[in-house]
Protein backbone atom coordinates (compact mmCIF):
# COMPACT_ATOMS: atom_id res chain seq x y z
CA UNK A 1 0.00 0.00 0.00
CA UNK A 2 1.49 3.37 -1.04
CA UNK A 3 2.42 5.71 2.09
CA UNK A 4 0.51 8.88 0.08
CA UNK A 5 -1.56 8.76 -2.90
CA UNK A 6 -2.78 11.04 -5.21
CA UNK A 7 -4.50 11.54 -8.52
CA UNK A 8 -1.58 12.28 -11.15
CA UNK A 9 -4.55 14.16 -13.63
CA UNK A 10 -4.29 16.44 -14.94
CA UNK A 11 -6.85 17.88 -13.40
CA UNK A 12 -8.42 20.69 -15.70
CA UNK A 13 -10.12 23.50 -14.89
CA UNK A 14 -11.56 26.95 -16.08
CA UNK A 15 -9.90 30.48 -15.10
CA UNK A 16 -12.10 31.17 -12.41
CA UNK A 17 -13.37 27.95 -10.88
CA UNK A 18 -12.27 25.65 -7.99
CA UNK A 19 -9.47 23.65 -7.90
CA UNK A 20 -9.97 20.84 -5.89
CA UNK A 21 -6.93 18.57 -4.67
CA UNK A 22 -7.28 15.13 -3.03
CA UNK A 23 -4.40 13.24 -0.87
CA UNK A 24 -5.15 10.05 1.00
CA UNK A 25 -2.41 8.98 3.37
CA UNK A 26 -1.98 5.04 4.86
CA UNK A 27 -0.48 5.68 8.39
CA UNK A 28 -2.83 6.35 11.07
CA UNK A 29 -0.56 7.76 13.35
CA UNK A 30 0.64 10.71 10.81
CA UNK A 31 -0.01 14.48 12.47
CA UNK A 32 1.51 17.14 9.98
CA UNK A 33 0.07 17.34 6.61
CA UNK A 34 1.60 19.77 4.14
CA UNK A 35 0.93 20.90 0.11
CA UNK A 36 4.08 21.76 -1.93
CA UNK A 37 3.59 23.21 -5.63
CA UNK A 38 5.96 22.46 -7.84
CA UNK A 39 6.65 23.96 -11.37
CA UNK A 40 8.20 22.37 -13.73
CA UNK A 41 12.13 21.57 -13.46
CA UNK A 42 11.68 23.72 -10.09
CA UNK A 43 12.15 22.69 -6.51
CA UNK A 44 8.72 22.29 -4.02
CA UNK A 45 7.21 25.38 -2.51
CA UNK A 46 5.24 25.12 0.70
CA UNK A 47 1.62 26.96 0.16
CA UNK A 48 0.05 25.50 3.34
CA UNK A 49 0.51 23.03 6.67
CA UNK A 50 -2.59 21.98 8.69
CA UNK A 51 -1.93 19.43 11.47
CA UNK A 52 -5.91 19.95 13.46
CA UNK A 53 -9.19 18.03 12.14
CA UNK A 54 -11.01 20.37 9.87
CA UNK A 55 -10.00 23.65 7.60
CA UNK A 56 -7.29 26.07 7.35
CA UNK A 57 -7.88 29.12 4.99
CA UNK A 58 -5.10 31.30 3.80
CA UNK A 59 -6.02 33.26 0.55
CA UNK A 60 -7.39 31.61 -1.90
CA UNK A 61 -5.87 28.62 -0.56
CA UNK A 62 -8.18 25.95 2.03
CA UNK A 63 -6.24 22.58 3.15
CA UNK A 64 -9.23 20.46 4.76
CA UNK A 65 -7.82 17.56 7.04
CA UNK A 66 -10.06 14.86 7.83
CA UNK A 67 -7.76 12.37 10.19
CA UNK A 68 -10.43 9.70 10.85
CA UNK A 69 -10.43 9.14 6.91
CA UNK A 70 -7.04 9.69 6.42
CA UNK A 71 -7.89 12.64 4.21
CA UNK A 72 -6.25 15.68 3.51
CA UNK A 73 -7.40 18.09 0.34
CA UNK A 74 -6.57 21.77 -1.29
CA UNK A 75 -8.83 23.91 -2.56
CA UNK A 76 -8.12 26.64 -4.68
CA UNK A 77 -10.48 29.29 -5.10
CA UNK A 78 -10.61 31.89 -8.32
CA UNK A 79 -8.05 29.61 -10.26
CA UNK A 80 -5.48 31.67 -12.22
CA UNK A 81 -3.10 30.35 -14.94
CA UNK A 82 -0.59 31.02 -13.04
CA UNK A 83 -1.73 28.11 -10.60
CA UNK A 84 -1.07 25.66 -13.22
CA UNK A 85 1.43 23.56 -11.28
CA UNK A 86 2.15 20.05 -9.71
CA UNK A 87 0.47 19.85 -6.53
CA UNK A 88 2.60 17.64 -3.88
CA UNK A 89 0.93 16.38 -0.93
CA UNK A 90 3.46 15.65 2.10
CA UNK A 91 2.71 13.67 4.92
CA UNK A 92 5.12 13.42 8.04
CA UNK A 93 4.75 10.00 9.30
CA UNK A 94 5.11 8.69 13.05
CA UNK A 95 8.77 8.65 13.45
CA UNK A 96 10.07 11.98 14.76
CA UNK A 97 12.76 12.96 12.17
CA UNK A 98 10.34 15.10 10.32
CA UNK A 99 11.16 13.05 6.95
CA UNK A 100 8.44 13.91 4.81
CA UNK A 101 6.83 11.45 2.73
CA UNK A 102 5.84 12.43 -0.81
CA UNK A 103 2.97 11.62 -3.07
CA UNK A 104 3.14 11.48 -6.98
CA UNK A 105 1.76 15.00 -6.95
CA UNK A 106 -1.48 16.32 -8.95
CA UNK A 107 -1.01 18.23 -12.38
CA UNK A 108 -3.34 21.45 -12.67
CA UNK A 109 -3.68 22.94 -15.72
CA UNK A 110 -5.81 26.17 -15.73
CA UNK A 111 -7.38 27.45 -18.66
CA UNK A 112 -7.79 30.82 -19.69
CA UNK B 1 13.20 36.65 3.51
CA UNK B 2 15.36 33.73 4.64
CA UNK B 3 16.00 30.61 1.61
CA UNK B 4 17.73 27.92 0.92
CA UNK B 5 20.40 28.18 -1.15
CA UNK B 6 22.28 25.00 -3.50
CA UNK B 7 25.22 25.18 -5.70
CA UNK B 8 26.29 24.30 -7.69
CA UNK B 9 22.90 24.21 -10.18
CA UNK B 10 23.81 21.71 -12.93
CA UNK B 11 26.25 19.52 -12.00
CA UNK B 12 27.43 16.83 -14.89
CA UNK B 13 30.05 14.23 -14.18
CA UNK B 14 31.06 10.96 -16.01
CA UNK B 15 29.91 7.12 -14.27
CA UNK B 16 32.37 6.45 -11.36
CA UNK B 17 33.27 10.04 -10.20
CA UNK B 18 32.82 11.33 -6.93
CA UNK B 19 30.45 14.74 -6.44
CA UNK B 20 30.23 16.80 -3.70
CA UNK B 21 25.95 18.90 -3.82
CA UNK B 22 26.25 21.85 -1.32
CA UNK B 23 23.62 23.82 0.53
CA UNK B 24 23.52 26.85 2.99
CA UNK B 25 20.13 26.02 5.20
CA UNK B 26 18.28 28.96 7.11
CA UNK B 27 20.27 30.58 9.63
CA UNK B 28 18.50 29.74 12.25
CA UNK B 29 17.37 26.21 11.11
CA UNK B 30 18.34 23.02 13.07
CA UNK B 31 17.05 20.48 10.79
CA UNK B 32 18.53 19.47 7.48
CA UNK B 33 17.45 16.86 4.80
CA UNK B 34 18.59 15.54 1.55
CA UNK B 35 15.88 14.92 -0.86
CA UNK B 36 15.65 13.26 -4.70
CA UNK B 37 13.73 13.55 -7.60
CA UNK B 38 14.18 11.28 -10.67
CA UNK B 39 12.98 12.68 -14.06
CA UNK B 40 9.20 12.04 -13.78
CA UNK B 41 8.95 10.56 -10.35
CA UNK B 42 8.01 11.85 -6.81
CA UNK B 43 10.22 14.01 -4.01
CA UNK B 44 12.58 10.71 -1.96
CA UNK B 45 13.84 11.44 0.90
CA UNK B 46 17.01 10.45 1.20
CA UNK B 47 18.46 11.67 4.84
CA UNK B 48 17.59 13.99 8.10
CA UNK B 49 20.99 15.56 9.59
CA UNK B 50 20.17 17.48 13.10
CA UNK B 51 22.86 17.68 15.90
CA UNK B 52 26.15 17.34 13.55
CA UNK B 53 24.77 13.29 13.60
CA UNK B 54 22.24 11.81 11.02
CA UNK B 55 18.96 10.62 12.52
CA UNK B 56 17.39 8.74 9.79
CA UNK B 57 18.31 7.75 6.42
CA UNK B 58 16.13 5.71 2.81
CA UNK B 59 17.27 2.57 1.78
CA UNK B 60 18.51 4.81 -1.11
CA UNK B 61 20.99 6.53 1.13
CA UNK B 62 23.68 3.64 0.99
CA UNK B 63 27.44 3.45 1.22
CA UNK B 64 28.29 5.64 -1.55
CA UNK B 65 26.06 8.33 -0.05
CA UNK B 66 27.63 10.59 2.92
CA UNK B 67 26.75 14.00 4.55
CA UNK B 68 28.59 17.01 6.84
CA UNK B 69 28.29 20.02 8.20
CA UNK B 70 31.75 21.10 7.86
CA UNK B 71 31.21 24.67 9.10
CA UNK B 72 28.03 26.62 10.90
CA UNK B 73 26.68 26.96 7.56
CA UNK B 74 27.41 24.35 4.95
CA UNK B 75 25.51 21.57 4.50
CA UNK B 76 27.10 18.62 1.66
CA UNK B 77 26.07 15.52 0.13
CA UNK B 78 28.66 13.38 -1.35
CA UNK B 79 28.04 10.57 -3.66
CA UNK B 80 31.55 8.36 -3.82
CA UNK B 81 31.12 6.54 -6.93
CA UNK B 82 27.94 8.06 -9.29
CA UNK B 83 26.48 5.74 -11.23
CA UNK B 84 23.90 6.66 -14.26
CA UNK B 85 20.85 5.67 -11.75
CA UNK B 86 22.11 8.79 -9.83
CA UNK B 87 20.95 11.04 -12.61
CA UNK B 88 18.52 13.28 -10.89
CA UNK B 89 17.08 16.68 -8.97
CA UNK B 90 18.58 16.37 -5.45
CA UNK B 91 17.10 19.16 -3.43
CA UNK B 92 18.36 20.55 0.54
CA UNK B 93 15.46 21.91 3.11
CA UNK B 94 15.64 23.14 6.55
CA UNK B 95 13.35 23.35 9.03
CA UNK B 96 13.12 25.06 12.01
CA UNK B 97 9.95 23.97 13.29
CA UNK B 98 7.62 21.68 11.31
CA UNK B 99 7.98 23.34 8.15
CA UNK B 100 10.00 22.55 5.68
CA UNK B 101 11.44 24.67 3.57
CA UNK B 102 13.28 23.45 -0.15
CA UNK B 103 16.43 24.79 -1.60
CA UNK B 104 16.34 25.62 -5.52
CA UNK B 105 17.99 21.76 -6.08
CA UNK B 106 21.02 20.51 -8.06
CA UNK B 107 20.71 19.07 -11.83
CA UNK B 108 22.81 15.90 -11.28
CA UNK B 109 23.61 14.40 -14.81
CA UNK B 110 25.80 11.23 -14.75
CA UNK B 111 27.30 10.20 -17.95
Amino acid sequence: QKEVEQNSGPLSVPEGAIASLNCTYSDRGSQSFFWYRQYSGKSPELIMSIYSNGDKEDGRFTAQLNKASQYVSLLIRDSQPSDSATYLCAVILSSNTGKLIFGQGTTLQVKP
Amino acid sequence: EPEVTQTPSHQVTQMGQEVILRCVPISNHLYFYWYRQILGQKVEFLVSFYNNEISEKSEIFDDQFSVERPDGSNFTLKIRSTKLEDSAMYFCASRGGLEQFFGPGTRLTVL
